[in-house]
């Protein structure tokens, strides 16, 4: 029943490793996003896709990566992680991608780099 | 002009008081104003929204008003319950892109004491 799964959720890990974050949604949505939640709470998008195409690309650094295989499907992959990575990585999915639609978000994954 | 400023950083209301957060922003531009209820270990859910062709939206014991000569707008939680204690976001979104890019407020603890 669960609408916007992620795993992991819990995900430590070292400096200079590669990780990968992955995202379903069941509820039949045509955008999907990648949000980060810092140590004060601040919430932040980093991508959308829309139809598996990548409609919002945030200023991002290039080691994180999103990848679309599928409508139902967001994954994040991120590259030599830093310190400054570790935060709460929230994937939300919407009906439509225009302005007036509710996000639905997953239960996020807390990633910790030491 | 992107962002979205939201006081206060915490409140605490007595049970059966009234919590109001407010929010302003400097973008005209934005045209949709939602609100996002975020407990401790999920992820946000959208609680209420406004557009801004109106100056009051009531859902319950919620209600935005909504302020454009003065970009503002604010949540009031009438009657609060201790279960609201929660974290809120204020956000808003412009609609001219085609495609909701949510900006966050820096969000607002709420803790209802019994």
């Amino acid at each position: 029943d669960t609408a916007v799964s992620q795993t992991p959720k819990y995900l430590v890990t070292q400096m200079g490793n590669d990780k990968s974050i992955k995202c379903e949604q069941n509820l039949g949505h045509d955008t999907m996003y990648w949000y980060k939640q810092d140590s004060k709470k601040f919430l932040k998008i980093m991508f959308s896709y829309n139809n598996k195409e990548l409609i919002i690309n945030e200023t991002v650094p290039n080691r994180f990566s999103p990848k679309s295989p599928d409508k139902a499907h967001l994954n994040l992959h991120i590259n030599s992680l830093e310190l400054g990575d570790s935060a709460v990585y929230f994937c939300a999915s919407s009906q439509l991608a225009g302005v007036m639609t509710e996000q639905y978000f997953g239960p996020g994954t807390r990633l910790t780099v030491t | 002009q992107q962002q979205v400023k939201q006081s206060p950083q915490s409140l605490i209301v007595q049970k059966g008081g009234i919590s109001i957060i407010n929010c302003a922003y400097e973008n005209t531009a934005f045209d949709y104003f939602p609100w996002y209820q975020q407990f401790p270990g999920k992820g946000p859910a959208l609680l209420i929204a406004i557009r801004p062709d109106v100056s009051e939206k009531k859902e319950g014991r919620f209600t935005i008003s909504f302020n454009k000569s003065a970009k503002q707008f604010s949540l009031h939680i009438m009657d609060s319950q201790p279960g609201d204690s929660a974290t809120y976001f204020c956000a808003a979104s412009i609609g001219n892109t085609g495609f909701q890019k949510l900006v966050f407020g820096t969000g607002t603890r709420l803790l209802v004491s019994p």
